[in-house]
């Protein structure tokens, strides 16, 4: 069962513009992850963000996580065409599983 | 390019048949994770090992096992292949046995027919 759930399922922008992609979870957690993927090829990590911390930034990428509502949000600033690929959240229990979210499949229009 | 490498990149095979992925790690990680990616149950934690030992499992099948050796690379090993398996299966690393990024590796995808 997919413990993070993405949203939108797909979103489509201008290059130059922000998208923001959500999760949301069910049970507590020791630390999210954002990954991405392209098309058929292997994840990337992307950000890895404890239970104890509320926002994390690496270059153009912003993330959240807001453990009361159990959510978290990606946002990715002044996007380009080379961004387009699926972004996936995921959750480390404490059980030391990764479970992953759907995805959201982020096209970024040139 | 992750520094977790896997082969092979492709298999076909028919069902019944049995299958061996390979993986291995990137230097200095002791965690390696299989994956399952298809479209309908889309990315399924397998199983973890911790160098070395069973740290956590997943949604692996009893036809399914896998195994860490002591240089630290991995073997998934399917048998009774059936075409519902048809997948793309992923390893991963990590330096740590929880709570780190994990570094995956560019995939095997396997065809049953």
């Amino acid at each position: 069962s997919q413990q993070g759930e993405e949203d939108p399922q797909a979103l489509s922008i201008q290059e130059g513009e922000n998208a923001t992609m959500n999760c949301s979870y069910k049970t507590s957690i020791n630390n999210l992850q954002w990954y991405r993927q392209n098309s058929g090829r292997g994840l990337v990590h992307l950000i890895l963000i404890r239970s104890n911390e509320r926002e994390k930034h690496s270059g153009r990428l912003r993330v959240t996580l807001d453990t009361s509502k159990k959510s978290s949000s990606l946002l990715i600033t002044a996007s380009r065409a080379a961004d387009t690929a699926s972004y996936f959240c995921a959750t480390e229990g404490s059980n030391y599983k990764l479970t992953f979210g759907k995805g959201t499949l982020l096209t970024v229009n040139p | 390019d992750s520094g977790v490498t896997q082969t092979p990149k492709h298999l076909i095979t028919a069902t019944g048949q049995r299958v061996t992925l390979r993986c291995s790690p990137r230097s200095g990680d002791l965690s390696v994770y299989w994956y399952q990616q298809s479209l309908d149950q889309g990315l399924q934690f397998l199983i973890q090992y911790y160098n070395g030992e069973e740290r956590a499992k997943g949604n692996i099948l009893e036809r399914f096992s896998a195994q860490q050796f002591p240089d630290l690379h991995s073997e998934l090993n399917l048998s009774s292949l059936e075409l519902g398996d048809s997948a793309l299966y992923f390893c991963a690393s990590s330096v740590g046995g929880g709570d780190y990024e994990q570094y995956f590796g560019p995939g095997t995808r396997l065809t049953v027919t």
